[in-house]
C-alpha cells in the first residue's frame, strides 16, 4: 500500500525553464511534507517543506505548492540548473514533531536538466 | 561540521550470516531513524530512537531485524540469518528540530 505516489518515474527539462515534480498521497493523517533530493551514492538531502496549514512555502529557486483537498503536493524548481539533475523524493509525516518523526517516501523521480 | 556518518559503505555476505550496520549521528541529535531502499523503491521507515524513549519498531520487516542506540549516540543496526530480499541501501538519518539529516548509506548485498 504505497501511501505517498511519485507517479513520474523520470522527468527531462532544458536549462533555463520550470521544472515540475507532482506527488499524490492517500494518508489524510499527514500534515507535514517535505522534499529531498538524492545523488547518486549520497544520502538524501533535505530541500523544502511545508506544513498542511499552509498552502505554499518558498526558498529561493525551489516552491511547494500543497493543495489538501486534492492530496497533492508539487515541487517546482525555476529557473532549473544543471545541478539540479537528481532524484527527488517526496515524503510525509503525521505527528506533532512534523519532520521529527518517521517519514513515509514515495518511490522518487529522476530529473535531468538539459544543457 | 560533521554529518552523519555509517559504516561500512558496503557489504557483501552469503545468505544465513549475520550483519551489523554502524551509524553516527551528528553530534546533539536526539533523534536517530533507520530506513531502507530497496531497488526502484522510496525509502522504507524500519526503526526510530527518541532520546530515552523506547524505540518505534514498527518498521522492521521481521524479528531478523534490531537495532540499539548506545549512549544516546551511535546506533547499530543487527540484521540475522541475512536473505537475498534483505540486499538494499541502509540508511541512517539524525535529527533535533524538523529536518532530518542522512548519511550515505551502507549498501547490502546478500548473495
Amino acid at each position: 500500500d504505497q501511501q505517498v505516489k511519485q507517479n513520474s518515474p523520470s522527468l527531462s527539462v532544458q536549462e533555463g525553464r520550470i521544472s515540475i515534480l507532482n506527488c499524490d498521497y492517500t494518508n489524510s493523517m499527514f500534515d507535514y511534507f517535505l522534499w529531498y533530493k538524492k545523488y547518486p551514492a549520497e544520502g538524501p538531502t533535505f530541500l523544502i517543506s511545508i506544513s498542511s496549514i499552509k498552502d505554499k512555502n518558498e526558498d529561493g529557486r525551489f516552491t511547494v505548492f500543497l493543495n489538501k483537498s486534492a492530496k497533492h503536493l508539487s515541487l517546482h524548481i525555476v529557473p532549473s540548473q544543471p545541478g539540479d539533475s537528481a532524484v527527488y523524493f517526496c515524503a510525509a509525516s503525521a505527528g506533532a514533531n512534523f519532520g521529527n518523526e518517521k517519514l513515509t517516501f514515495g518511490t522518487g523521480t529522476r530529473l535531468t536538466i538539459i544543457p | 561540521g560533521a554529518g552523519v556518518s555509517q559504516s561500512p559503505s558496503n557489504k557483501v555476505t552469503e545468505k544465513g550470516k549475520d550483519v551489523e550496520l554502524r551509524c553516527d549521528p551528528i553530534s546533539g541529535h536526539t533523534a536517530l531513524y533507520w530506513y531502507r531502499q530497496s531497488l526502484g523503491q522510496g525509502l522504507e521507515f524500519l526503526i526510530y530512537f527518541q532520546g530515552n524513549s523506547a524505540p518505534d519498531k514498527s518498521g522492521l520487516p521481521s524479528d531478523r531485524f534490531s537495532a540499539e542506540r548506545t549512549g544516546g549516540s551511535v546506533s547499530t543496526l543487527t540484521i540475522q540469518r541475512t536473505q537475498q530480499e534483505d540486499s538494499a541501501v541502509y540508511l541512517c538519518a539524525s535529527s533535533s528540530l524538523e529536518t532530518q539529516y542522512f548519511g550515505p548509506g551502507t549498501r547490502l548485498l546478500v548473495l
